[in-house]
């Protein structure tokens, strides 16, 4: 069984500040861990994902979350913060079942930017 | 290159009635899975289907049904809609079923009153 707990419903930040979305994740075997951000009436769009290797990844729009095994967490961040950035973000974790990868999603934290 | 595809973009239901949403994967991309996400959740699993055939089935009751077609493409059925039913529906496509990565479409908003 998998699950993902993203703090905070919605983070308030001002325009230039330090961007740090919360998530942390439950996995009886290695996890995928992924970040979507998902922008009013469309899509999910893939942040950046984690799958093996190094564990500070590097996404798109500066993007960059790090996994910390010990303590079950991918957090999000981003070192200055945009307007453009304002949107839902989830947080996702998968593993093998029966050979398909099946997405967990957590229940998202509005970004919401100042300016 | 086109990315995933879902008709229609709307719609509006009433309880009862039964509703066909579609997806077109991504050129290429053999898997299709579908979500619902309830206004301020994240996307709920409701199938994946690989080569036509179910790989996987989230927590949701018989109403819910789905098939993918031999070009790959997919169909969403809900029967007897409830009120609880209106959600986005998300369609998302990956190469095979056992790819990590999967591309989502902008959904179908479906709105039952």
């Amino acid at each position: 069984a998998q699950s993902v707990t993203q703090l905070g419903s919605h983070v308030s930040v001002s325009e230039g500040a330090l961007v740090l979305l919360r998530c942390n994740y439950s996995s009886s075997v290695p996890p995928y861990l992924f970040w979507y951000v998902q922008y009013p009436n469309q899509g999910l769009q893939l942040l950046l994902k984690y799958t093996t290797g190094a564990t500070l990844v590097k996404g798109i729009n500066g993007f960059e979350a790090e996994f910390k095994k010990s303590e079950t967490s991918f957090h999000l961040t981003k070192p200055s913060a945009h307007m453009s950035d304002a949107a839902e973000y989830f947080c996702a974790v998968s593993a093998s079942s029966g050979g398909s990868y099946i997405p967990t999603f957590g229940r998202g934290t509005s970004l919401i930017v100042h300016p | 290159d086109a990315g995933v595809t879902q008709s229609p973009t709307h719609l509006i239901k009433t309880r009862g009635q039964h509703v066909t949403l579609r997806c077109s994967p991504i050129s290429g991309h053999k898997s299709v899975s579908w979500y619902q996400q309830v206004l301020g959740q994240g996307p709920q699993f409701i199938f994946q289907y690989y080569e036509k055939e179910e790989r996987g089935r989230g927590n949701f009751p018989d109403r819910f049904s789905a098939r993918q077609f031999p070009n790959y493409s997919s169909e969403l059925n809900v029967n007897a809609l409830l009120l609880g039913d209106s959600a986005l529906y998300l369609c998302a496509s990956s190469l095979v079923s056992s790819s990590y990565e999967q591309y989502f479409g902008p959904g179908t908003r479906l709105t039952v009153t």
